[in-house]
């Protein structure tokens, strides 16, 4: 099946540095990649929307000038928090829908520690 | 946009005992809807989806339910086992536009808590 590679698993930035999380769909074409951010024991949040070779579509409330997203290629999609801060700190999750429609695929999402 | 609620948040049965989670979503044009199963530290799982020109989908010990009328859409787990434990998550496409997934991202449900007791 459908397989969506994401990395790092777990990374722990210094207050004011930046990270970049990346997202690779494996054996398929993901036309259109999202990001998400779950908080401890929460749900999934949406925080963007990314189709091939355009610019992030960013729900309410969500920075797009902190949380960068690049989706140069039908494989792959990059995340970068930007001038991170503590409050940051959450567990970032993509996923990819492909072409024909089929479902979402999850990575297996991103530990950000901000100290 | 889509408003997905889920209950229970928390549901604990015996070791053998079925489980059931139940959801609502508040967009009539919603035709997409998964379940994903999240272990600790890991992403979703997708253990089963339905879309909406059928009633019923069974994979095994797992099943789920789509009432359009009254939208909502439910999870069935029989037999349930240790490894079951987990936090379940209904979801349901964002927007009025979906078509079975592809374009719109995903609103979920807040999870439901599953503990399997031996």
């Amino acid at each position: 099946g459908a397989v969506v590679s994401q990395h790092p698993s777990r990374v722990i930035c210094k207050s004011g540095t930046s990270v970049k999380i990346e997202c690779r769909s494996l054996d398929f074409q993901a036309t259109t990649m999202f990001w998400y951010r779950q908080f401890p024991k929460q749900s999934l949040m949406l925080m963007a929307t990314s189709n091939e070779g355009s610019k992030a579509t960013y729900e309410q409330g969500v920075e797009k000038d902190k949380f960068l997203i690049n989706h140069a290629s039908l494989t792959l999609s990059t995340l970068t928090v930007t001038s991170a801060h503590p409050e940051d700190s959450s567990f970032y999750i993509c996923s990819a829908a492909s072409r024909p429609k089929e479902g979402y695929t999850f990575g297996s999402g991103t530990r950000l520690t901000v100290v | 946009g889509e408003n997905v609620e889920q209950h229970p948040s928390t549901l604990s049965v015996q070791e053998g005992d079925s489980a059931v989670i139940k959801c609502t979503y508040s967009d009539s044009a919603s035709n997409y809807f998964p379940w994903y199963k999240q272990e600790l530290g890991k992403g979703p799982q997708l253990i089963i989806d339905i879309r909406s020109n059928v009633g019923e989908k069974k994979d095994q010990r797992i099943a789920v339910t789509l009432n359009k009328t009254a939208k909502h859409f439910s999870l069935h787990i029989t037999e349930t086992q240790p490894e079951d434990s987990a936090v379940y998550f209904c979801a349901a496409p964002w927007g009025d536009r979906s078509s079975g997934g592809g374009a719109d991202g995903l609103t979920f449900g807040k999870g439901t808590h599953l503990i399997i007791q031996p």
